[in-house]
């Protein structure tokens, strides 16, 4: 079975600091990769995702990841988090001989201090 | 205003009742899904729907029932043969199942606590 892991549960970071989230699935064939954020308080939303083409992603506020395929990782980074980057961060995986099915990591919690 | 909503966004329960919580979404999407986000554990699959009545089982379905009557809507019942029910629901949606341009997007969750 498919199997997505994130290996920080919690991070804490000054501002300005900079973020590498590690993610790293099970799968070896054809995926489509993604990062969702979950600010407190709000709703699930997609950061950025990766479906083919040039494996260094960029996102929303700043944040990009990259594919590496030989490693079956897809870390998010952010050069400079700032306090409003205090959110908990999904990684998921979506094996394309499965359907549109999610498989999700256990989550990382961020939190940047100010 | 597009999207999706969940309601209620708290819910309480005493052990032995069945409950069901909502999901409707306005995006024309033909898929939905919902999920169960514990700590730790990220997004659990539960049930999905393909399309207007059908639906399948995904990893923790057991406890579980749901209905797609409707395209917008998809309804999930919790029952009182579910152990753990405790947890925060997710609702999802996305263009038609498959497609690999497809992006799932989330409704705001409810929280069920049992009593």
């Amino acid at each position: 079975a498919q199997s997505v892991s994130q290996h920080n549960h919690h991070v804490i970071l000054s501002e300005a600091a900079s973020l590498e989230l590690g993610c790293n699935y099970s799968y070896g064939g054809t995926v489509n990769l993604f990062w969702y954020v979950q600010y407190p308080g709000q709703h699930l939303q997609l950061l950025l995702k990766y479906f083919s083409g040039d494996p260094l992603v960029k996102g929303i506020k700043g944040f990009e990841a990259e594919f590496i395929k030989s490693k079956f990782s897809f870390n998010l980074r952010k050069p400079s988090v700032q306090w409003s980057d205090t959110a908990e961060y999904f990684c998921a995986v979506r094996n394309n001989n499965a359907g549109n099915m999610l498989t999700f990591g256990g989550g990382t919690r961020l939190m940047v201090k100010p | 205003d597009g999207g999706i909503t969940q309601s209620p966004k708290y819910l309480f329960r005493k052990e032995g009742q069945n409950v069901t919580l909502s999901c409707e979404q306005n995006l024309n999407h033909d898929a939905m899904y919902w999920y169960r986000q514990d700590p730790g554990q990220g997004l659990r699959l539960i049930y999905y729907s393909q399309i207007v009545n059908d639906f399948q089982k995904g990893d923790i379905a057991e406890g579980y029932s749901v209905s797609r009557e409707k395209k917008e809507s998809f309804p999930l019942t919790v029952t009182s043969a579910q152990k753990n029910p405790t947890a925060f629901y997710l609702c999802a949606s996305s263009r038609t199942s498959g497609m690999s341009t497809d992006t799932q997007y989330f409704g705001p969750g409810t929280r069920l606590t049992v009593l």
